[in-house]
C-alpha cells in the first residue's frame, strides 16, 4: 500500500528553465492538494485538484507556475521559466474525501520534491 | 488575519526527558486542530486532529490538548527517544487558509540528544 510518491526527489534547474514535479496519491484517493514550504517558514497552500478539475489555484503565483491533474497518471505542478526565489521543498499531500474546514479527513503527503534554482 | 504561532522555534532535550511544544492560534472559523511530525526530509505525518469538543487526545507518548477559549494547544511527549527528533507542525483548520482551509505553524524543531 504505496504512500504519496513524489518524484524527483531533488531537483536542480539553471534561472530560465522549466521544472516539473509529479505527484502520484495514494491509492484510491482522488484529491491532491500542493504546498510549498521555504526554509524556516510553514507550509503554504498553492492550489488543490481533483481528477481533471482545478478546485481552487488561489495560492499558486499567476504567472509561470500551472498544476494538473489528469484522468490517468499523476498530477503535474510545472514551474516555466524558473527563477532563484522557487527555490524551496514542494510537498504533495492526497486525501479521499475534502479535508478542509468541518472535515476531520487526513491529509497523507509525500516526501517533497526538493528543488534549487542555480 | 489567521496565524498559527508555535513556540519554542527549535528545543533540545535529553534523551528519557519529557516536553512540552506550544501552539497558539487566532483561526476562526475554528474546525479542529492537527499536530503533525515532519521528519528531516520527508513529509509531514499526522499525530492527532481535535474538534472543538475535545480537550486531550494521545497517540501513544504524544498527548495534545486544546483549550479552544484561550485559542491554544499544547503537544506532550512522554520519555522522549532519539526516533523524536523531528519538527512538529501545528495545523488549525477552519479559517479559509487557502481551499484546504488549513493555516500551517512554522513548528518547532525538536532534538533529542542521548
Amino acid at each position: 500500500n504505496a504512500g504519496v510518491m513524489q518524484n524527483p526527489r531533488h531537483l536542480v534547474r539553471r534561472r530560465g528553465q522549466e521544472a516539473r514535479l509529479r505527484c502520484s496519491p495514494m491509492k484510491g484517493h482522488s484529491h491532491v492538494y500542493w504546498y510549498r514550504q521555504l526554509p524556516e517558514e510553514g507550509l503554504k497552500f498553492m492550489v488543490y485538484l481533483q481528477k481533471e478539475n482545478i478546485i481552487d489555484e488561489s495560492g499558486m503565483p499567476k504567472e509561470r507556475f500551472s498544476a494538473e491533474f489528469p484522468k490517468e497518471g499523476p498530477s503535474i505542478l510545472r514551474i516555466q521559466q524558473v527563477v532563484r526565489g522557487d527555490s524551496a521543498a514542494y510537498f504533495c499531500a492526497s486525501s479521499d474525501l475534502r479535508a478542509g474546514p468541518g472535515d476531520k479527513n487526513i491529509q497523507y503527503f509525500g516526501a517533497g520534491t526538493r528543488l534549487s534554482v542555480l | 488575519k489567521n496565524q498559527v504561532e508555535q513556540s519554542p522555534q527549535s528545543l533540545i532535550i535529553l534523551e528519557g526527558k519529557n516536553c512540552t511544544l506550544q501552539c497558539n492560534y487566532t483561526v476562526s472559523p475554528f474546525s479542529n486542530l492537527r499536530w503533525y511530525k515532519q521528519d528531516t526530509g520527508r513529509g509531514p505525518v499526522s499525530l492527532t486532529i481535535m474538534t472543538f469538543s475535545e480537550n486531550t487526545k494521545s497517540n501513544g507518548r504524544y498527548t495534545a490538548t486544546l483549550d479552544a477559549d484561550t485559542k491554544q494547544s499544547s503537544l506532550h511527549i512522554t520519555a522522549s527517544q532519539l526516533s523524536d527528533s523531528a519538527s512538529y507542525i501545528c495545523v488549525v483548520s477552519g479559517g479559509g487558509g487557502g481551499a484546504d482551509g488549513l493555516t500551517f505553524g512554522k513548528g518547532t524543531h525538536l532534538i533529542i540528544q542521548p
